[in-house]
């Protein structure tokens, strides 16, 4: 079973309300990242787990706090959701060290920010 | 700074013809480059990879073409198909025992029967 699985797939929310993200995989895969994804745009990296220690970008790093309980699960938390958070974001989980680069991607999930 | 340049934003080919993607770089360090695609209502998914060491990737109709020197890679899809039509992404990572990866903003594909 190669499926990463998002929760929910789509979410709507109001400007400064609080919205949380679900991730899982059944691979055992080390990593687990998230994407931000808006039309146009490139995948935006915003953060990835390897193993249990969490990697923010520099630029979302106050915008975006995650969680990884155990080694499937992984959220992705945004505190005050603005406008400019509406967009598809996409989780994706790697084997860690010797791995093959592959990336397994989730369907996403499209928040809408009113 | 956008680590992954991709061009074009579209495009349309006739079945049969060799579509052609292009991405460039800016970081020299990175070191394998996939390419991803995605078809609508799909989540992305790996289509093809190359490391630096090759100037050259093949996988049935799909071939990188990888200049280290120009930094620059490119997907080339000979006898293009309908089932083709996709958005396709490449990306470029550094192998640091995890990945980070940079994607480009992705190729719009049409493929006219």
């Amino acid at each position: 079973d190669t499926t990463v699985k998002q929760n929910p797939r789509y979410k709507l929310a109001r400007v400064g309300k609080p919205v949380n993200l679900i991730c899982s995989q059944t691979m055992n895969h080390d990593t687990m990242y998230w994407y931000q994804k808006k039309p146009n745009q490139a995948p935006k990296l915003l953060l990835f787990y390897y193993d249990k220690i969490l990697n923010r970008e520099a630029d979302t790093f106050e915008k975006f706090q995650s969680s990884r309980p155990n080694n499937s699960f992984c959220s992705l938390y945004i505190g005050s959701a603005g406008l400019e958070y509406s967009a598809m974001y996409l989780c994706a989980s790697s084997r860690g060290q010797g791995n093959t680069g592959q990336l397994y991607f989730g369907e996403g999930s499209k928040l809408t920010v009113l | 700074q956008q680590q992954v340049r991709q061009s074009p934003q579209s495009l349309t080919v006739w079945e049969g013809e060799t579509a052609i993607l292009n991405c460039s770089y800016e970081d020299s360090t990175f070191d394998y480059f996939p390419w991803y695609h995605q078809f609508p209502g799909e989540s992305p998914a790996l289509l093809i990879a190359i490391r630096p060491v090759s100037n050259k990737k093949e996988d049935g109709r799909f071939t990188i073409f990888f200049n280290k020197r120009e930094k620059k890679f490119s997907l080339h899809i000979a006898d293009s198909q309908p089932g083709d039509s996709a958005t396709y992404f490449c990306a470029a990572s550094y192998n640091t025992g995890y990945q980070n990866f940079y994607f480009g903003k992705g190729t719009s594909l049409t493929v006219i029967p």
